[in-house]
C-alpha cells in the first residue's frame, strides 16, 4: 500500500465552526507533514511529526491544530478560521525526517471558509 | 540561503513536442537533494525523482529524462513525445541534508495541447 489518504475531499465551513482533516498512511513512514497551498502557489510547510512527535510548527496560526494519535494517522484540527484560510490542504508522509527522503503527497483537502 | 527558481511560469507545447522544464537551485551546502513532483488538476503531488549532490549522472525513465549540472546548479527535466497526460504543474524542489523542509520553486503549468 503505496497511499496516503486524506478526507474529506472537500469541506465547507463557517468561521465559528470547528472541524477536523485527517490524514493516513500505511507505509511504515514515520515523519508526516501537513502543508498549505494557494492556488497558483507551492505548498508551504505547516508541521512535521517524526515519530509521532511535533518537530517543526512554522508560526502556524493557533487555530489550526495538528495531532499525530499514532504513526499511521494525522490530524488537523480546524477553530475559527478566516477566510484566508481557504486552500488546499496537503498531508504528506516520508520514511523519515531526513531530506533525502521523499515525501508521498496525498490528493488533499479543498477547505472553503465562508 | 536555499533556493529554487523555475523561470517559465506557463509552458504550451502541442502533443508529441519535447519540452524542456528548467530549474535553478541556490544552496551552500555541500550534500543536498534535488527533486521534481508532478501535480495533475487532481490536487496530488507525484514524486517523479530525486538526485543527490554526489551524482551527477543524468537519468532517463522512458519519456523522462533529467539533466543535472552543478557547475550551472540546475537540474532540467525534459520530456519527449510529450502527451495531453502530462499536462500538470511540476515543481522542482530541494532539501538539505541535515533537515527535513523541502524548499519548492514556484512551479511550471504545462498545457500539452491536442
Amino acid at each position: 500500500d503505496t497511499e496516503v489518504t486524506q478526507t474529506p475531499k472537500h469541506l465547507v465551513m463557517g468561521m465559528t465552526n470547528k472541524k477536523s482533516l485527517k490524514c493516513e498512511q500505511h507505509m511504515g513512514h514515520r515523519a508526516m507533514y501537513w502543508y498549505k497551498q494557494k492556488a497558483k502557489k507551492p505548498p508551504e510547510l505547516m508541521f512535521v511529526y517524526s515519530y509521532e512527535k511535533l518537530s517543526i510548527n512554522e508560526s502556524v496560526p493557533s487555530r489550526f491544530s495538528p495531532e499525530c494519535p499514532n504513526s499511521s494517522l494525522l490530524n488537523l484540527h480546524l477553530h475559527a478560521l478566516q477566510p484566508e484560510d481557504s486552500a488546499l490542504y496537503l498531508c504528506a508522509s516520508s520514511h523519515s525526517e531526513r531530506g533525502y527522503n521523499e515525501q508521498f503527497f496525498g490528493p488533499g483537502t479543498r477547505l472553503t471558509v465562508l | 540561503a536555499q533556493k529554487v527558481t523555475q523561470a517559465q511560469t506557463e509552458i504550451s507545447v502541442v502533443e508529441k513536442e519535447d519540452v524542456t522544464l528548467d530549474c535553478v537551485y541556490e544552496t551552500r551546502d555541500t550534500t543536498y537533494y534535488l527533486f521534481w513532483y508532478k501535480q495533475p488538476p487532481s490536487g496530488e503531488l507525484v514524486f517523479l525523482i530525486r538526485r543527490n549532490s554526489f551524482d551527477e549522472q543524468n537519468e532517463i525513465s522512458g519519456r523522462y529524462s533529467w539533466n543535472f549540472q552543478k557547475s550551472t546548479s540546475s537540474f532540467n527535466f525534459t520530456i519527449t513525445a510529450s502527451q495531453v497526460v502530462d499536462s500538470a504543474v511540476y515543481f522542482c524542489a530541494l532539501t538539505m541534508n541535515r533537515d527535513d523542509k523541502i524548499i519548492f520553486g514556484k512551479g511550471t503549468r504545462l498545457h500539452i495541447l491536442p
